[in-house]
């Protein structure tokens, strides 16, 4: 079985604040694949990263960073300097390549108050 | 324009009255997916299919039924819905490897009275 765990519901921050959306998964394949999406107020879901389990390194993208810790079975997204555009719900998901069901975290609603 | 589309993008309907949701996508994508959204449950996926005729079940499949006769196809149907049916359903599609991010259509609200 698989699941992903964003324990964080929701995270109000202030502008230009940083914040972090934490995402803890568990599986038992060994090749596997973690990803992030936005979905902004709007409704629409926006991609916006993707590791898989043999790359542990860090990427930065912009204001945007993750960091992917296999020991830790971690996978969490830093914003830095908050703008009120980031304000969306982000949701983690892992995808196993031995069958390929998707399992979305619950979501982290977040809002950056200007 | 590449593009997942979702029809209809609203419904209501009654207990027991049989409905389809379409999807249909023109990236030629072998991965479709169904995933409704509930607050607090995040998205849930309901069936996928890998390319035509291969279809599999997600996590909460009971209640639905999907097909896959083309492959830019993939409609959700409902047979007999229930109140606990009503949520946001969204379709989605990607090429055959899971490596690869998901296009998401705009999502369907359903409502069942």
């Amino acid at each position: 079985a698989q699941k992903v765990t964003q324990a964080q519901t929701e995270i109000s921050v202030v502008e230009k604040e940083d914040v972090t959306l934490d995402c803890v998964y568990e599986t038992r394949d060994t090749t596997y694949y973690l990803f992030w999406y936005k979905q902004p107020p709007s409704g629409e879901l926006v991609f916006l990263i993707r590791r898989n389990s043999f790359d542990e390194q860090n990427e930065i993208s912009g204001r945007y960073s993750w960091n992917f810790q296999k020991s830790t079975s971690s996978f969490n997204f830093t914003i830095t300097a908050s703008q009120v555009v980031d304000s969306a719900v982000y949701f983690c998901a892992l995808v196993p390549q031995r069958y390929q069901k998707v399992t979305f975290g619950t979501g982290t609603k977040l809002q950056v108050i200007p | 324009e590449a593009q997942v589309t979702q029809n209809p993008r609203y419904l209501i309907t009654v207990t027991g009255k049989k409905l389809t949701v379409t999807c249909s996508q023109n990236m030629n994508h072998e991965y479709m997916s169904w995933y409704r959204q509930d607050p607090g449950l995040g998205l849930r996926q309901i069936y996928y299919s890998m390319n035509v005729e291969v279809t599999d079940k997600g996590d909460v499949p009971e209640g639905y039924k999907v097909s896959r006769k083309e492959k830019r196809n993939f409609p959700l149907i409902l047979e007999s819905p229930s109140p606990n049916q009503t949520s946001l359903y969204f379709c989605a599609s990607r090429p055959g490897t899971a490596y690869n991010e998901q296009f998401f259509g705009p999502g369907t609200r359903l409502t069942v009275l």
